[in-house]
Order: structure tokens, then C-alpha cells, then sequence
């Protein structure tokens, strides 16, 4: 069974149009993060939802909206997309619990490589 | 504030030799740290973590790291390298704000492996 899923794995658009990204994962976590990988591979978070939670809005265009209809899914809706949006968006997943911190291991999901043209 | 330096963005060795991917990281909390590997095309996959005790950890694969406090290091290596290590080499810290579960990236090392 897959651990931590990501639907589609590609994503070819236009510019302006709008497009969501679904992560779904089956470990029982609190925590779900989202990820952005640039075309030179540096990992930059962009959200974390802590039991449906919002906890980690860094400083992401409005354009991009998280989702967290319940403990195991965490969605992520871009709307009117630009160029700079192309990259992959993983999506993870972890058990943070009342320390607060990343003790434990984040479980990624295997990558959303979105390309807008 | 966290951050992590990772020194090279790329590391080339030899079959069998040596693996040595430096990372030092600034934090002003006692630091959780960790390794992660990225294959091509895929997500990343934990190698090794210290949060507390012994400071060398041992991980998948053969890798393994030493937290050095005064050095603020937390080198990876591994004695022989292998063909299928080469991936995309992550460390990364744990940030000290509450609740949030926050990983700070380095900028990644390229490990190649020639034969």
C-alpha cells in the first residue's frame, strides 16, 4: 500500500487556468505538509495543516490554497497559474504530536511535476 | 531561526570509495537533524535522524552521520559507495517553533558514482 499518494503525477496547463493537486496519505499522521521543489531541486515548504489545522502559511501567493477535508487528505488548488508555478509539489506527511517538532520521520509522496505553459 | 548549509552542490567519487557530503546547520535550539535521499523522479526517503543520545546514527544503506555540537556539523558518509547511491542528498533541521513539525532544506549534493 502506498504510503503517502499524490494525483496526477504530471500537470501540463496554460497560464491563467486553474488546478488542483490531491494528496492522500494512509499512515494515521496529524501533520501533512506541502512542498515545492525548484528546477535547481531546492525543497521549500508551503503549508502544513496539524489535524486540519492551517500551522505553516509561509509566504505563498493567495493564488495557491490548501485544503484539509480530514486528518489523511491535503489538497492544494493554484488559481490563475504563471509561469513560476512550474515545478514539482510534493506532498508529506508526519507524526508531530505534542512536541511540536519533526521528531519523527516525513513520509513524501512521490511528486506532482507541474508545467505551465 | 534554522538554517542548513550543505558544502557542494555536487560530489563525484568513485565505485567503492569514500563518501563524505558535508552539512552544517545553524539553530538556536538543540537541533533535530536529518539526511534524506532522492532517487530520479522520486519522492525523498529518510536515511538517518538525531534528536538525542548517542551522536553517531546510523541509517539505511550503509550511511551513517556524526552530530559534532562544536562544530554545528552533521557530516554524512558511507565507506564504500555504490553504483545505486547516486541520487540527490538532502540534510535538513528541524525548526524550534511549536507545532508545527518544520523542516528547514538544505540546498541539496548530487552525489555521482563513476565506476
Amino acid at each position: 500500500d502506498t504510503a503517502v499518494s499524490q494525483t496526477p503525477k504530471y500537470l501540463v496547463t496554460q497560464m491563467g487556468n486553474d488546478k488542483s493537486i490531491k494528496c492522500e496519505q494512509n499512515l494515521g499522521h496529524d501533520t501533512m505538509y506541502w512542498y515545492k521543489q525548484d528546477s535547481k531541486k531546492f525543497l521549500k515548504i508551503m503549508f502544513s495543516y496539524n489535524n486540519k489545522e492551517l500551522i505553516i502559511n509561509e509566504t505563498v501567493p493567495n493564488r495557491f490554497s490548501p485544503k484539509s477535508p480530514d486528518k489523511a487528505h491535503l489538497n492544494l488548488h493554484i488559481n490563475s497559474l504563471e509561469l513560476g508555478d512550474s515545478a514539482v509539489y510534493f506532498c508529506a506527511s508526519s507524526q508531530v504530536g505534542r512536541s511540536g517538532r519533526a521528531s519523527g520521520e516525513q513520509f513524501f509522496g512521490p511528486g506532482t511535476r507541474l508545467t505551465v505553459l | 531561526a534554522q538554517s542548513v548549509t550543505q558544502l557542494g552542490s555536487h560530489v563525484s567519487v568513485s565505485e567503492g570509495a569514500l563518501v563524505l557530503l558535508r552539512c552544517n546547520y545553524s539553530s538556536s535550539v538543540p537541533p533535530y537533524l536529518f539526511w534524506y535521499v532522492q532517487y530520479p523522479n522520486q519522492g525523498l526517503q529518510l536515511l538517518l535522524k538525531y534528536t538525542t543520545g548517542a551522536t553517531l546514527v546510523k541509517g539505511i544503506n550503509g550511511f551513517e552521520a556524526e552530530f559534532k555540537k562544536s562544530e554545528t556539523s552533521f557530516h554524512l558518509t558511507k565507506p564504500s559507495a555504490h553504483m545505486s547511491d547516486a541520487a540527490e542528498y538532502f540534510c535538513a533541521v528541524s525548526a524550534g517553533s511549536s507545532n508545527t513539525g518544520k523542516l528547514i532544506f538544505g540546498q541539496g549534493t548530487t552525489l555521482q558514482v563513476k565506476p
